[in-house]
């Protein structure tokens, strides 16, 4: 059985101040982590994946997720926030056989 | 490389009618998604397909809901007859298969997005 909770519904930052989105997650096996980004009426966009070489992952956009086997948590992170970050973003899981679990989703807002 | 491709992008419907929704995966990706997401459920995966076989359909709502890979670019996803509460976007995504490690990376569609009046 494998599971994710994403700690936030909704988080708000100031433009140029640093971005936490909270992912934690539960499996049986040896899970693959990744985060997604999905802008407004738009698809979904693979940001970074966790595979288990580093556990500091870096991804486009600025955006790193650190990866944390003690803790269970898989957080994404970014120093500075731009505008154009505003979008909802997704902690995924994969515990093996391609079968996945999405996170409920983070709407991040940027405030100008 | 076009990315996963998917029609129509958006789709306007009555109660009743059948709807047929088409994917067209990345070449050379041997694993294939439909996935239905809503405000209320969220992100939800309906059936997923390797080498164009169906994998697990546990997802599947019901037997309004089918889905085919008659080959491997082409995938349909179709409701019939279709009910209001079936309104969503509805994302196709494709997989290659895994890389070193085990990691299985998607690849997701523009989605279409389905309102049934």
């Amino acid at each position: 059985a494998q599971s994710v909770t994403q700690l936030d519904s909704h988080v708000s930052v100031s433009e140029g101040t640093p971005v936490l989105l909270r992912c934690n997650y539960s499996s049986s096996y040896s899970p693959s982590l990744f985060w997604y980004v999905q802008h407004p009426n738009k698809g979904l966009q693979l940001l970074l994946k966790y595979t288990s070489a580093a556990t500091l992952v870096k991804g486009i956009n600025g955006f790193e997720a650190e990866f944390k086997k003690s803790e269970t948590s898989f957080h994404l992170t970014k120093p500075s926030a731009h505008m154009s970050d505003a979008a909802e973003y997704f902690c995924v899981v994969s515990g093996g056989y391609q079968k996945v679990t999405f996170g409920i989703g983070t709407k991040l807002q940027v405030i100008p | 490389d076009a990315g996963v491709i998917q029609s129509p992008r958006h789709e306007v419907t009555e109660m009743g009618q059948e709807v047929t929704l088409r994917c067209k995966p990345i070449s050379g990706h041997d694993y294939l998604f439909w996935y239905r997401q809503t405000m209320m459920r969220g992100l939800e995966l309906l059936i997923y397909f390797n080498n164009n076989v169906p994998i697990d359909d546990s997802g599947m709502p019901e037997d309004r809901f089918s889905a085919k890979m008659p080959n491997a670019s082409f995938s349909t996803l179709k409701i019939q007859p279709s009910e209001p509460r079936d309104s969503a976007v509805y994302f196709c995504a494709s997989s290659p298969v895994a890389t070193s490690g085990g990691v299985y990376t998607q690849y997701f569609g523009p989605g279409t997005r389905l309102t049934v009046l």
